[in-house]
C-alpha cells in the first residue's frame, strides 16, 4: 500500500507569494492533518480534516487554510508568504476518527521564502 | 493542553535495550499516551500507544506506571537505525486528530 504523498518536495518563493501544497493520504485513510516544523518551534499542529470538514484548527493567522476533496486528498495554502513561513510542511492521515491520533506522516514539503 | 516531559538526549549502545522516560503527572483519566518518533529529514513514524496497561509491538514496548504519571517506551534491540527524536504525547479522544508535539528526546545509538 503506498504512503502518503506530497507535492512538491521543494519549493522556493518569494516574499508576497502564495503557494499551495498538495497531499495525498493514504488509500481509504480519511482523516488529513497538516503540521508546519521549523528548528525553533519544532512541530506545530496547523489543521485537520476529516470527510471534507475542517475539525481542528492550530493558532496560525488566517493566511494559513486548506482544504479536503471527496477523494480525501487535501490541499494546504499559504497566501502572502512571509520568511518565517520557511519550513517544512508535513502531512498526515489517519484512517478514521476513531484512530485519529495514529497517523502516517508522508515526506513533508521544504518551503524556503525568500 | 497537557504536558509531558522528556530528556532532551540520550545515547545507547547498539544491541542494547533503549529506555526512553517519559513523565505526564498531570494525565487525565481518559488521555492515552502516544510515542512517536522522528529520523532525521524524515515525517514522525507513529510507534505503539497505550491507556493504562502495558503494550507491545513489533517495534516497542511501552511501560505506564500504575499512577499513569510516567511511562517509558523501551527498544528493545536498538539500532543505528533507530537514531531518531523520539515524542511522548497525550491524546485525549474527542480532540480529532490533533497531536501536540514536544521537544523530545534525541536518541543517539552508538556501536
Amino acid at each position: 500500500k503506498a504512503g502518503v504523498t506530497q507535492t512538491p518536495r521543494y519549493l522556493i518563493k518569494t516574499r508576497g507569494q502564495q503557494v499551495t501544497l498538495s497531499c495525498s493520504p493514504i488509500s481509504g485513510h480519511r482523516s488529513v492533518s497538516w503540521y508546519q516544523q521549523t528548528p525553533g518551534q519544532g512541530l506545530q499542529f496547523l489543521f485537520e480534516y476529516f470527510s471534507e470538514t475542517q475539525r481542528n484548527k492550530g493558532n496560525f493567522p488566517g493566511r494559513f487554510s486548506g482544504r479536503q476533496f471527496s477523494n480525501s486528498r487535501s490541499e494546504m495554502n499559504v497566501s502572502t508568504l512571509e520568511l518565517g513561513d520557511s519550513a517544512l510542511y508535513l502531512c498526515a492521515s489517519s484512517l478514521e476518527p476513531t484512530t485519529s491520533f495514529e497517523q502516517y506522516f508522508g515526506p513533508g514539503t521544504r518551503l524556503t521564502v525568500t | 493542553d497537557a504536558k509531558t516531559t522528556q530528556p532532551t538526549s540520550m545515547d545507547c549502545a547498539e544491541g542494547r535495550a533503549a529506555n526512553l522516560p517519559c513523565n505526564h503527572s498531570t494525565i487525565s483519566g481518559n488521555e492515552y499516551v502516544y510515542w512517536y518518533r522522528q529520523i532525521h529529514s524524515q515525517g514522525p513514524q507513529y510507534i505503539i500507544h497505550g491507556l493504562k496497561n502495558n503494550e507491545t509491538n513489533e517495534m516497542a514496548s511501552l511501560i505506564i506506571t500504575e499512577d499513569r504519571k510516567s511511562s517509558t517506551l523501551i527498544l528493545p534491540h536498538a539500532t543505528l537505525r533507530d537514531t531518531a527524536v523520539y515524542y511522548c504525547i497525550l491524546a485525549r479522544g474527542g480532540q480529532g486528530g490533533k497531536l501536540i508535539f514536544g521537544q523530545g528526546t534525541e536518541l543517539s545509538v552508538k556501536p
